[in-house]
């Protein structure tokens, strides 16, 4: 089966540590994604990447990094620079680049993983 | 500015009373309006893809509409298992990035 897996579902981080949360594909698409979600507000574009080795910040993309060496894979990393990092990450997918009209920039998600700050 | 607007927050239905939910949106340029499904803890599941005016698309018990400015997620006879949060999102204008509404809370009681 095609689809995008993330690990771990849960992740609890102390105060000053540095955390990478997992985000594997199978449906051969270039591009993909990283969102946080909060309650009560939309999800937020944290760092996409159109091509492998290549990635681009999205709108909250302070206090987090990513790396893009694999077409499959596209790991985040949050920092202790990040001040409120509990939340819930969400990874995407989709077959095309940004900009296109058509099913190619439809986005696909994996799972989801919470991360709590303790 | 770009922006989704989804009304209502929260939605209660009774079993088999078919209703509507909005998005408004305002974005230059749309390349696509989309509407996802998701369930507590889970990550969204992709529903539909709506490109011009007038388009529509249908699955199972729910249509998707879209005019110039708004999309309607119908659902008709709705069963307790479509309850859910329906998120919409819009693609276009500078950015060429998905911004997506806050989502309605769906619930559907027997």
């Amino acid at each position: 089966d095609g689809g995008i897996t993330q690990s771990p579902k849960y992740l609890f981080r102390k105060e000053g540590q540095n955390v990478t949360l997992s985000c594997e594909q199978n449906l051969n698409h270039d591009a993909m994604y990283w969102y946080r979600q909060d309650p009560g507000q939309g999800l937020r574009l944290i760092y996409y990447s159109q091509i492998v080795n290549d990635f681009q910040k999205g709108d909250i993309a302070e206090g987090y990094s990513v790396s893009r060496e694999k077409k499959e894979s596209f790991p985040l990393t949050v920092t202790s620079a990040q001040k409120n990092p509990t939340a819930f990450y969400l990874c995407a997918s989709s077959r095309g680049l940004a900009g296109m009209t058509s099913s190619y920039n439809e986005q696909f998600f994996g799972p989801g993983t919470r991360l709590t700050v303790l | 500015e770009d922006q989704v607007t989804q009304s209502p927050e929260a939605l209660r239905l009774q079993e088999g009373e078919s209703s509507s939910l909005n998005c408004s949106y305002t974005v230059s340029g749309l390349r696509g309006l989309f509407w996802y499904r998701q369930d507590p803890g889970k990550g969204p599941e992709f529903l539909f893809t709506l490109y011009s005016a007038g388009e529509e698309k249908e699955k199972e018990r729910l249509k998707a509409t879209l005019t110039k400015k708004e999309s309607f997620l119908h659902i008709t006879a709705p069963k307790p298992e479509d309850s859910a949060t329906y998120l919409c999102a819009v693609y276009g204008g500078a950015t060429n990035k998905l911004i997506f509404g806050t989502g309605t809370l769906l619930a559907v009681q027997p």
